[in-house]
Protein backbone atom coordinates (compact mmCIF):
# COMPACT_ATOMS: atom_id res chain seq x y z
CA UNK A 1 0.00 0.00 0.00
CA UNK A 2 0.98 2.96 -0.87
CA UNK A 3 2.24 5.78 2.33
CA UNK A 4 1.03 9.38 2.70
CA UNK A 5 2.11 11.31 -0.47
CA UNK A 6 3.79 14.82 -0.10
CA UNK A 7 4.59 16.82 -2.78
CA UNK A 8 7.05 18.82 -3.78
CA UNK A 9 9.80 17.10 -0.98
CA UNK A 10 11.73 20.01 -1.11
CA UNK A 11 10.86 23.80 -2.00
CA UNK A 12 12.95 26.90 -2.07
CA UNK A 13 11.25 30.18 -2.60
CA UNK A 14 11.93 33.92 -1.76
CA UNK A 15 9.87 36.18 0.54
CA UNK A 16 7.00 36.68 -0.24
CA UNK A 17 5.83 34.56 -3.00
CA UNK A 18 2.73 31.77 -2.66
CA UNK A 19 4.02 28.35 -1.24
CA UNK A 20 1.35 25.52 -1.80
CA UNK A 21 2.12 22.08 -0.39
CA UNK A 22 0.35 19.25 -1.30
CA UNK A 23 -0.68 15.51 -0.01
CA UNK A 24 -2.42 12.61 -0.88
CA UNK A 25 -3.42 10.29 2.57
CA UNK A 26 -3.69 7.17 2.95
CA UNK A 27 -6.56 5.67 0.63
CA UNK A 28 -9.67 5.02 3.26
CA UNK A 29 -8.67 7.28 5.66
CA UNK A 30 -10.78 9.78 6.74
CA UNK A 31 -8.50 11.83 8.97
CA UNK A 32 -6.30 14.24 8.04
CA UNK A 33 -3.43 16.34 9.62
CA UNK A 34 -1.26 18.75 8.42
CA UNK A 35 2.04 19.57 11.08
CA UNK A 36 4.73 21.82 11.22
CA UNK A 37 8.45 20.65 12.79
CA UNK A 38 10.96 23.33 14.26
CA UNK A 39 14.18 23.19 16.20
CA UNK A 40 12.04 25.57 18.54
CA UNK A 41 8.77 24.83 18.68
CA UNK A 42 8.96 21.10 17.65
CA UNK A 43 5.66 19.50 15.89
CA UNK A 44 3.00 21.82 15.84
CA UNK A 45 -0.57 20.86 14.88
CA UNK A 46 -1.68 23.27 12.33
CA UNK A 47 -5.37 22.05 10.91
CA UNK A 48 -7.07 18.65 10.47
CA UNK A 49 -9.55 17.29 8.50
CA UNK A 50 -12.24 14.72 8.89
CA UNK A 51 -14.21 13.68 6.41
CA UNK A 52 -12.64 16.32 4.18
CA UNK A 53 -14.26 19.13 6.46
CA UNK A 54 -12.35 21.51 8.51
CA UNK A 55 -12.46 20.29 12.34
CA UNK A 56 -10.19 22.50 14.02
CA UNK A 57 -7.14 25.36 12.28
CA UNK A 58 -6.75 27.32 15.75
CA UNK A 59 -3.13 25.74 14.86
CA UNK A 60 -3.08 28.06 12.03
CA UNK A 61 -0.52 30.86 12.95
CA UNK A 62 -2.12 33.57 10.54
CA UNK A 63 -4.23 34.33 7.76
CA UNK A 64 -1.19 34.01 5.09
CA UNK A 65 -1.74 30.33 5.80
CA UNK A 66 -4.83 27.93 4.11
CA UNK A 67 -5.66 24.63 4.15
CA UNK A 68 -8.25 22.76 1.41
CA UNK A 69 -9.74 19.37 1.03
CA UNK A 70 -11.57 18.81 -2.23
CA UNK A 71 -12.05 15.44 -1.80
CA UNK A 72 -10.70 12.47 0.12
CA UNK A 73 -7.40 11.90 -1.47
CA UNK A 74 -5.97 15.61 -1.70
CA UNK A 75 -5.18 18.31 0.43
CA UNK A 76 -3.02 21.11 0.15
CA UNK A 77 -1.38 23.71 2.14
CA UNK A 78 -1.20 27.16 0.83
CA UNK A 79 1.71 30.30 2.39
CA UNK A 80 0.46 33.84 0.60
CA UNK A 81 2.87 35.60 1.07
CA UNK A 82 5.96 33.60 2.69
CA UNK A 83 8.24 34.67 4.99
CA UNK A 84 11.38 33.90 6.04
CA UNK A 85 9.89 32.56 9.52
CA UNK A 86 8.05 29.89 8.01
CA UNK A 87 10.71 28.04 7.20
CA UNK A 88 10.00 24.13 8.55
CA UNK A 89 9.19 21.07 7.50
CA UNK A 90 5.59 20.31 6.99
CA UNK A 91 3.96 17.28 7.45
CA UNK A 92 0.57 15.64 6.24
CA UNK A 93 -0.47 12.56 7.67
CA UNK A 94 -3.49 10.59 8.02
CA UNK A 95 -5.64 8.46 9.91
CA UNK A 96 -8.61 6.03 9.73
CA UNK A 97 -10.00 6.68 13.34
CA UNK A 98 -9.06 9.70 14.76
CA UNK A 99 -6.75 9.54 17.56
CA UNK A 100 -7.90 6.04 18.14
CA UNK A 101 -5.48 4.36 15.84
CA UNK A 102 -2.31 5.38 14.90
CA UNK A 103 -0.98 8.55 12.26
CA UNK A 104 0.36 7.91 9.74
CA UNK A 105 2.96 10.46 8.13
CA UNK A 106 4.04 11.32 5.12
CA UNK A 107 7.35 12.19 4.41
CA UNK A 108 7.55 15.98 4.79
CA UNK A 109 8.03 19.18 2.42
CA UNK A 110 10.99 20.90 3.72
CA UNK A 111 10.28 24.31 3.03
CA UNK A 112 13.08 27.25 3.13
CA UNK A 113 12.21 31.02 2.33
CA UNK A 114 15.25 33.79 1.83
CA UNK B 1 -3.61 23.89 28.40
CA UNK B 2 -1.96 20.05 27.52
CA UNK B 3 1.59 20.26 27.76
CA UNK B 4 3.86 17.75 27.24
CA UNK B 5 7.51 17.17 28.09
CA UNK B 6 10.26 14.64 27.63
CA UNK B 7 13.41 14.11 29.48
CA UNK B 8 16.04 13.67 28.72
CA UNK B 9 16.37 15.91 25.41
CA UNK B 10 19.50 14.22 24.36
CA UNK B 11 20.81 10.55 25.10
CA UNK B 12 24.28 9.62 24.54
CA UNK B 13 24.84 5.60 25.61
CA UNK B 14 26.69 2.76 24.57
CA UNK B 15 25.36 -0.03 23.02
CA UNK B 16 24.29 -3.11 25.24
CA UNK B 17 23.08 -0.87 28.19
CA UNK B 18 20.06 -0.12 29.36
CA UNK B 19 17.72 3.19 29.91
CA UNK B 20 14.69 4.56 30.44
CA UNK B 21 13.29 7.74 29.54
CA UNK B 22 10.33 9.67 30.58
CA UNK B 23 7.24 11.39 28.87
CA UNK B 24 5.00 13.66 31.35
CA UNK B 25 1.90 15.59 30.54
CA UNK B 26 -0.16 17.97 32.22
CA UNK B 27 -3.77 17.31 31.92
CA UNK B 28 -5.68 14.25 32.02
CA UNK B 29 -5.79 12.09 29.11
CA UNK B 30 -5.96 7.86 28.48
CA UNK B 31 -4.33 7.92 25.22
CA UNK B 32 -0.59 8.45 24.55
CA UNK B 33 1.88 7.87 21.30
CA UNK B 34 5.44 7.05 21.12
CA UNK B 35 7.23 7.83 17.40
CA UNK B 36 10.18 7.13 16.08
CA UNK B 37 12.09 9.84 13.43
CA UNK B 38 15.12 9.02 11.92
CA UNK B 39 17.22 11.96 10.74
CA UNK B 40 15.16 13.88 7.26
CA UNK B 41 13.20 11.20 7.79
CA UNK B 42 9.08 11.21 8.48
CA UNK B 43 7.79 9.96 11.85
CA UNK B 44 7.15 6.10 12.15
CA UNK B 45 4.50 5.06 15.39
CA UNK B 46 6.22 2.50 17.85
CA UNK B 47 3.46 2.26 20.42
CA UNK B 48 0.43 3.53 20.79
CA UNK B 49 -0.95 3.12 24.87
CA UNK B 50 -4.30 3.58 25.30
CA UNK B 51 -5.51 2.69 28.99
CA UNK B 52 -3.79 3.27 32.54
CA UNK B 53 -1.01 0.06 33.16
CA UNK B 54 -0.87 -0.43 29.72
CA UNK B 55 2.76 -2.18 28.51
CA UNK B 56 3.65 -2.65 24.67
CA UNK B 57 7.04 -3.99 23.91
CA UNK B 58 8.51 -4.74 20.46
CA UNK B 59 12.08 -5.91 20.14
CA UNK B 60 14.02 -3.96 22.46
CA UNK B 61 11.48 -1.25 23.63
CA UNK B 62 8.81 -0.96 25.71
CA UNK B 63 6.25 1.28 26.41
CA UNK B 64 4.24 1.56 29.32
CA UNK B 65 1.44 4.12 30.26
CA UNK B 66 0.57 5.64 33.89
CA UNK B 67 -2.24 7.80 33.73
CA UNK B 68 -2.63 8.62 37.77
CA UNK B 69 0.96 9.82 37.52
CA UNK B 70 0.24 11.33 33.94
CA UNK B 71 3.57 9.62 32.55
CA UNK B 72 5.24 7.18 30.47
CA UNK B 73 8.51 5.48 30.07
CA UNK B 74 10.11 4.46 27.03
CA UNK B 75 12.53 1.73 28.11
CA UNK B 76 15.36 0.26 26.11
CA UNK B 77 17.07 -2.94 27.39
CA UNK B 78 20.74 -3.92 25.32
CA UNK B 79 20.85 -0.62 22.89
CA UNK B 80 22.16 -0.74 19.37
CA UNK B 81 23.38 1.27 17.10
CA UNK B 82 20.17 1.36 15.24
CA UNK B 83 18.28 2.63 17.83
CA UNK B 84 20.12 5.83 17.46
CA UNK B 85 17.14 8.20 16.56
CA UNK B 86 14.70 11.18 17.92
CA UNK B 87 12.00 9.33 19.68
CA UNK B 88 8.50 11.39 20.40
CA UNK B 89 5.75 10.76 22.66
CA UNK B 90 2.34 12.50 21.85
CA UNK B 91 -0.69 12.74 23.91
CA UNK B 92 -4.39 13.30 22.86
CA UNK B 93 -5.68 16.31 24.21
CA UNK B 94 -8.94 14.91 26.15
CA UNK B 95 -12.12 16.45 24.46
CA UNK B 96 -10.66 18.36 21.70
CA UNK B 97 -8.79 15.33 18.95
CA UNK B 98 -5.80 17.36 19.34
CA UNK B 99 -2.67 15.14 19.36
CA UNK B 100 -0.02 17.40 21.18
CA UNK B 101 3.69 16.15 20.82
CA UNK B 102 6.68 16.71 23.10
CA UNK B 103 9.71 17.95 22.07
CA UNK B 104 11.80 14.79 21.09
CA UNK B 105 14.66 12.95 22.72
CA UNK B 106 17.62 12.31 20.31
CA UNK B 107 19.17 9.19 21.38
CA UNK B 108 22.55 8.27 20.05
CA UNK B 109 23.92 4.96 20.92
CA UNK B 110 27.88 4.57 20.36
CA UNK B 111 29.39 1.56 19.31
Amino acid sequence: DAGVIQSPRHEVTEMGQEVTLRCKPISGHDYLFWYRQTMMRGLELLIYFNNNVPIDDSGMPEDRFSAKMPNASFSTLKIQPSEPRDSAVYFCASSNSGFLGELFFGEGSRLTVL
Amino acid sequence: ELKVEQNPLFLSMQEGKNYTIYCNYSTTSDRLYWYRQDPGKSLESLFVLLSNGAVKQEGRLMASLDTKARLSTLHITAAVHDLSATYFCAVDNSGSEKLVFGKGMKLTVNP
